[in-house]
């Protein structure tokens, strides 16, 4: 197993490009997440995804855009990248039941210039 | 508004020497408290999830506890493999959605 991988894992992007980051686990999840870590903030929810077709805002969605691929698979899309988007971008999935752990994948280091 | 605060910010220890990280939580009805554990450069990697004050779980050399207000991580004769950012996230109930503290740096010096 696998658990949750990301790709990739690490970008740098010119303002105003775009670009997916790719999130996959094996876990057979229901639910997915999305989130950025930032010095001093913590970690802070972008969006998620509760089960396979649904897709809801978190704490920070302005900039982003998720898609729910299939149950394995959860991307982020930044449409128009901006400097304040520079973070470590973490994708994590639980079961989707009572028992709501979450588990994390590598993360990914987008620098945004 | 549903709140996670955990201190210190820093802590370093001498091998050996245990001690307790402490995370404050107010959330409109509880559903989980939980700790990982991140490395620098890594993903944070899930180490106990506690539902019920009176709560307590031990993994190693880590023991957690959970009261109505506050989570305590106990480490006790910590190694320099203990090394890292101790995280703190909460779950309301009724919600998928985590609240993180901003975490603990523990350094165990050799």
């Amino acid at each position: 197993n696998a658990g949750v991988t990301q790709t990739p894992k690490f970008q740098v992007l010119k303002t105003g490009q775009s670009m997916t980051l790719q999130c996959a686990q094996d876990m057979n999840h229901n639910s997915m997440y999305w989130y950025r870590q930032d010095p001093g903030m913590g970690l802070r929810l972008i969006y998620y995804s509760a089960s396979e077709g649904t897709t809801d805002k978190g704490e920070v969605p302005n900039g982003y855009n998720v898609s729910r691929l299939n149950k394995r698979e959860f991307s982020l899309r930044l449409e128009s990248a901006a400097p304040s988007q520079t973070s470590v971008y973490f994708c994590a999935s639980s079961v989707g039941d009572q028992q709501e752990t979450q588990y994390f994948g590598p993360g990914t280091r987008l620098l945004v210039l | 508004e549903d709140q996670v605060t955990q201190s210190p910010e820093a802590l370093r220890l001498q091998e050996g020497e245990s001690s307790s990280l402490n995370c404050s939580y107010t959330v409109s009805g509880l559903r989980g408290l939980f700790w990982y554990r991140q490395d620098p450069g890594k993903g944070p990697e899930f180490l106990f999830t506690l539902y019920s004050a009176g709560e307590e779980k031990e993994k190693e050399r880590l023991k957690a506890t959970l009261t109505k207000k506050e989570s305590f991580l106990h480490i006790t004769a910590p190694k320099p493999e203990d090394s890292a950012t101790y995280l703190c996230a909460v779950q309301a109930r009724g919600t998928y959605k985590y609240i993180f503290g901003t975490g603990t740096r523990l350094k165990v010096l050799a």
